[in-house]
């Protein structure tokens, strides 16, 4: 089953917060964030292995919560360049991907 | 990173006729190849999981005779749309990872995806 995202879609100015929630229905193995521009490849942000781990990458990190089945996207003094549409990527143990909902995030001057 | 190629990144064929999708490793070996689908503003969904040497496996509601998928060998996966039509238009997309297997655990580099469009 897709895990869900939420919110669906996040309008913002330059230099404003955002946070991105993703959440499953089952205990997950591991969560990947990427950002996918239109009509290109989704672009690796990071991954989370652990439950209550948490990593920054630059403006931009993540939680994975203690029981595993959920994980937050936290973007921070938002940029031009973060526009885009951010999926969450789960593992549920079957070694494969399942991409979240999405959620598209625009940023606007 | 991990170079994932694939080929080609438009195409436009008629009704009936096939579509391959080539999708190649190029600096590292992929016994696991993925592929996935993508409708306008939609997520990527997940058709099966290429496995070099032995039968690919289908996702849930995807048909294997529509959407051959061949693993010949450790750096490349074709993908072949039989008798496309129009609603076949999508994105498709593969990806692998260089540590062997699946995802697990690892990112997952994609391929620059391929428009197609049935008309």
């Amino acid at each position: 089953q897709q895990p869900v995202q939420s919110p669906q879609a996040v309008i913002l100015r330059e230099g404003e917060d955002a946070v991105i929630n993703c959440s499953s229905s089952k205990a997950l193995y591991s969560v990947h964030w990427y950002r996918q521009k239109h009509g290109e490849a989704p672009v690796f942000l990071m991954i989370l292995l652990k439950g209550g781990e948490q990593k920054g990458h630059e403006k931009i990190s993540a939680s994975f919560n203690e029981k595993k089945q959920q994980s937050s996207l936290y973007l921070t003094a938002s940029q031009l360049s973060y526009s885009g549409t951010y999926f969450c990527g789960t593992e549920e143990g079957t070694d494969k991907l399942i991409f979240g909902t999405g959620t598209r995030l625009q940023v606007f001057p | 990173g991990a170079v994932v190629s694939q080929h080609p990144s438009w195409v436009i064929c008629k009704s009936g006729t096939s579509v391959k999708i080539e999708c190649r490793s190029l600096d590292f070996q992929a016994t696991t190849m993925f592929w996935y689908r993508q409708f306008p503003k939609k997520s990527l969904m997940l058709m099966a999981t290429s496995n070099e040497g032995s039968k690919a496996t289908y996702e849930q509601g995807v048909e294997k005779d529509k959407f051959l998928i061949n693993h010949a060998s450790l750096t490349l996966s074709t993908l072949t749309v039989t008798s496309a039509h129009p609603e076949d238009s999508s994105f498709y997309i593969c990806s692998a990872s260089p540590f062997g297997g699946g995802t697990l655990n690892t990112e997952a580099f994609f391929g620059q995806g391929t428009r197609l469009t049935v008309v």
